[in-house]
């Protein structure tokens, strides 16, 4: 099945600060969402985005379909940031369930 | 909008224990799933359901069953427990399954002893 990977596994920054984190994937998708699971364990949905570009106000994300990647922007961070961000696609080739990456530990320190 | 429900939110129970998970969705949603989520990972889906009497496996189904005897309701059973079932288990749904993203509960954290 599809191979869906994440990065940094772990990420550790002062408020304020910038961050990406990347999401790659083996095969082609004609879906991609990014979620963020909170310290209390609830998941939202960011974004639906199997191509291009959204963004929502300190949140963008960026999927780049041809070269199977995807990046999702946080600026000017926020203790509230912190979590887990995970990446979930679905394959154009496989069984049409989403497949979710191991995701991205972002930690903001005040 | 209470969108989507877990009850219960936490249980505890032994090895060989059956019980039932209910999930509840009030969007009118076709497609409902259940998934599992283990420390470090991302989430494995277990079974799913694309419509009212339905259902269908995912990537882990053993020890589990599933119903969706009303469009509203996706129910999940363990029918005899186990300490690897031990997990958070997340349920979701959506209008369709390609078009639109996954709205997910909160979430219920089962202990097998």
């Amino acid at each position: 099945g599809i191979q869906v990977e994440q990065s940094p596994p772990d990420l550790i920054l002062q408020e304020g600060a910038n961050s990406t984190l990347r999401c790659n994937f083996s095969d082609s998708v004609n879906n991609l969402q990014w979620f963020h699971q909170n310290p209390w364990g609830q998941l939202i949905n960011l974004f639906y985005i199997p191509s291009g570009t959204k963004q929502n106000g300190r949140l963008s994300a960026t999927t780049v379909a041809t070269e199977r990647y995807s990046l999702l922007y946080i600026s000017s961070s926020q203790t509230t940031d912190s979590g887990v961000y995970f990446c979930a696609v679905i394959s154009n080739f496989g069984n049409e369930k989403l497949t979710f990456g191991t995701g991205t530990r972002l930690t903001i320190i005040p | 909008n209470a969108g989507v429900t877990q009850t219960p939110k936490f249980r505890v129970l032994k090895t060989g224990q059956s019980m039932t998970l209910l999930c509840a969705q009030d969007m009118n949603h076709e497609y409902m799933y259940w998934y599992r989520q283990d420390p470090g990972m991302g989430l494995r889906l277990i079974h799913y359901s694309v419509g009212e009497g339905t259902t269908a496996k995912g990537e882990v189904p053993d020890g589990y069953n599933v119903s969706r005897l009303k469009k509203q309701n996706f129910l999940l059973g363990l029918e005899s427990a186990a300490p690897s079932q031990t997990s958070v288990y997340f349920c979701a749904s959506s209008y369709t399954r390609l078009d639109q993203p996954q709205h997910f509960g909160d979430g219920t954290r089962l202990s097998i002893l």
